[in-house]
């Protein structure tokens, strides 16, 4: 299965909050995770990516921060958000077996910070 | 640096007319390639891959692609295009430096006209 599920799909957050975005992958063991940003009208930013429980690779020096506490779990958070925190979060996974990956993509969580 | 370019930001085509979206590709190591298409709102979904073997691949949807190693490119197509294919479609690649992480294009916007 390459079902992602993120979590909430909407967000309103005020500048200075906190934020934790959840997503959970189905299928096999021990996949490659991934966040990326979509910023209005752009392209996708990778944000952070994670090759197994606890290594987080980060991408983009920002007030963000990932975590990976479960083989299939993959969170985002921020202590404080910020104006230029408002976009598209799509959380991604790839599996397979040496030459073979291939990524999938989870529904998305809009945020909007105001 | 490796990179991902996707040179036309719209088109607009005639519902019924061919299509063929552009993408090339600056790597340092044979590619691994994708196009997926985003929705509104919507996660990304794959819409074919290339790894190896025969340079023209089909994909869902009625959609296949050409990778041209001369040409450095991995170019969308669809023989009739359809109302419901009005969407932003991405070309990715991956392997570039031996590492996890895909590079994207920055995607290109399909309006069809009726």
């Amino acid at each position: 299965s390459q079902t992602i599920h993120q979590w909430p799909a909407t967000l309103v957050q005020p500048v200075g909050s906190p934020l934790s975005l959840e997503c959970t992958v189905e299928g096999t063991s021990n996949p490659n995770l991934y966040w990326y940003r979509q910023a209005a009208g752009r392209g996708l930013q990778l944000l952070f990516y994670s090759v197994g429980i606890g290594q987080i690779s980060s991408e983009v020096p920002q007030n963000l921060s990932a975590s990976r506490p479960q083989d299939r779990q993959f969170i985002l958070s921020s202590k404080k958000l910020l104006l230029s925190d408002s976009g598209f979060y799509l959380c991604a996974k790839a599996s397979g077996t040496g030459r073979t990956d291939t990524q999938y993509f989870g529904p998305g969580t809009r945020l909007t910070v105001l | 640096a490796q990179s991902v370019t996707q040179p036309d930001i719209h088109i607009t085509v005639s519902e019924g007319a061919s299509l063929e979206l552009r993408c090339n590709y600056s790597y340092g190591a044979t590619p691994y390639l994708f196009w997926y298409v985003q929705s509104p709102g919507q996660g990304l979904q794959l819409l074919l891959k290339y790894f190896s073997g025969d340079t023209l691949v089909q994909g869902i949807k009625g959609f296949e692609a050409e990778f041209k190693r001369s040409q450095s490119s991995f170019n969308l197509r669809k023989p009739s295009v359809h109302w419901s294919d009005a969407a932003e479609y991405f070309c990715a690649a991956t392997r570039l430096r031996g590492t996890y992480k895909y590079i994207f294009g920055t995607g290109t916007r399909l309006k069809v006209l009726a």
